[in-house]
């Protein structure tokens, strides 16, 4: 699976859009793109994922660049509980293995 | 309704001593997985059960036993804890497809003494 590239801390006011960007440089055409979190002291959560096509769930939208190589993770109006460790990665549906970097801590702050 | 739950939440043993860690989930997945998550915060996958068979062994010690009774239970079972054993046992679940999200239980605070 290709590896992802993520800033390893971001802080965002809240109230405002929260922009996670992620690099994937390497990603094979039947890879999707996956978007999961951890809250401190919680089991990591789910929260998007795609392909090639711009996302939107009741969490948050990815926006995925046409050449796939990278993605960006928006929470729209982020809240302090939205501050996690957010996870960026990329994965066949060939296997059902996760593999996690070591993420972007999003600190939202009042 | 819990979805995913894992008991016990925290473990406190010595050295040596055998002790077991239970997943069950209500989702109907037909997958279920024991990741581990270290002092320093990775997280990394041990094993993943496809309807109770084995698909995924990372290269975890023998002292490691996961087992699953059926589809939605997985138990891990460890034997002669060591320090180094200490960690964060996540559980977590999935459906088998193209497109598996996995699902996280609340995890297991392992502390060995």
């Amino acid at each position: 699976d290709a590896k992802t590239t993520q800033p390893p801390s971001m802080d965002c006011a809240e109230g405002r859009a929260a922009n996670l960007p992620c690099n994937h440089s390497t990603i094979s055409g039947n890879e999707y793109v996956y978007w999961y979190r951890q809250i401190h002291s919680q089991g990591p959560q789910y929260i998007i994922h795609g392909l090639k096509n711009n996302e939107t769930n009741e969490m948050a939208s990815l926006i995925i660049t046409e050449d796939r190589k990278s993605s960006t993770l928006i929470l729209p109006h982020a809240t302090l509980r939205d501050t996690a460790v957010y996870y960026c990665i990329v994965k066949s549906g060939a296997t059902n293995k996760l593999i996690f970097g070591t993420g972007t801590l999003l600190a939202v702050q009042p | 309704d819990t979805a995913v739950s894992q008991t016990p939440k925290y473990l406190v043993t010595q050295m040596g001593n055998d002790k077991s860690i239970k997943c069950e989930q209500n989702l109907g997945h037909d997958t279920m997985y024991w990741y581990k998550q270290d002092s320093k915060k990775f997280l990394k996958i041990m094993f993943s059960y496809n309807n109770k068979e084995l698909i995924i062994n990372e290269t975890v010690p023998n002292r490691f036993s996961p087992k699953s009774p059926d589809k939605a239970h997985l138990n891990l079972h460890i034997n002669s804890l060591e320090l180094g054993d200490s960690a964060v046992y996540f559980c977590a679940s999935s459906l088998s497809g193209r497109v598996d999200t996995q699902y996280f239980g609340p995890g297991t605070r392992l502390t060995v003494l």
